[in-house]
């Protein structure tokens, strides 16, 4: 069965980096994009960018162009995102989403909370 | 890119239909039928319900269906149960590319 399986919660000072991992199973790594999303508390979804896995080219949502890096190391089948300059609106839950052969999400990480603060 | 809009909330008692909108553009909803709608109850991860505007994934509920006119997609659920009462997001693909969510819509089953 397919899974998503991200690190766990980070706790960040304002200005640093945070690298959350998803490692992926139950699938061929290499046939599917993955998307991150994160989720402010008590607030809605924000698509932050997708990667494919087979090659790495990837697209930002312009809100995160210049602080975001998403990568993959397909030996180990596992998918990065690193968010860089992080300011306390940055608290938030981050997900990791499979694309599905289309244009949808069909399964995800359990979510990793990043929370900054001083 | 915008968020989608969507109504902030949405109730209907047991055995109602709710409808839910998702209010877009030419360039993510309008021009694509790749609209997807996720469920997502109190600390817990999304869930796909419906994908490219009215395909329901193996498992989903048919009390669940999608549509799409213009710029608008809708979600609706028929025979409202309990154990609907979550948070509902839309999200379209673009012509960018990318994809947008909605805003979210929290249905309260009365």
């Amino acid at each position: 069965q397919v899974q998503l399986v991200q690190s766990g919660a980070e706790l960040k000072k304002p200005g640093a980096s945070v690298k959350v991992s998803c490692k992926a199973s139950g699938y061929t790594f290499t046939s599917n994009a993955l998307s991150w999303v994160r989720q402010a508390p008590g607030q809605g979804l924000e698509w932050m960018g997708w990667i494919i896995a087979h090659d790495g080219d990837t697209n930002y949502a312009q809100k995160f162009q210049g602080r975001v890096t998403m990568t993959t190391d397909t030996s180990t089948s596992t998918a990065y995102m690193e968010l860089r300059s992080l300011r306390s609106d940055d608290t938030a839950v981050y997900y990791c989403a499979r694309h599905s052969g289309n244009y949808y999400f069909d399964f995800w990480g359990q979510g990793t909370l990043v929370t900054v603060s001083s | 890119q915008s968020a989608l809009t969507q109504p902030a909330s949405v109730s209907g008692s047991p055995g109602q239909s709710i409808t839910i909108s998702c209010t877009g553009t030419s360039s993510d909803v309008g021009g694509y039928n790749y609209v997807s709608w996720y469920q997502q109850h109190p600390g817990k991860g999304p869930k796909l319900i419906i994908y490219d505007v009215s395909n329901r994934p193996s498992g989903v509920s048919n009390r669940f269906s999608g549509s799409k006119s213009g710029n608008t997609a809708s979600l609706t659920i028929s025979g409202l149960q309990a154990e609907d009462e979550a948070d509902y997001y839309c999200n379209s693909y673009t012509s960018s590319s990318t994809y947008v969510f909605g805003t979210g819509t929290k249905v309260t089953v009365l």
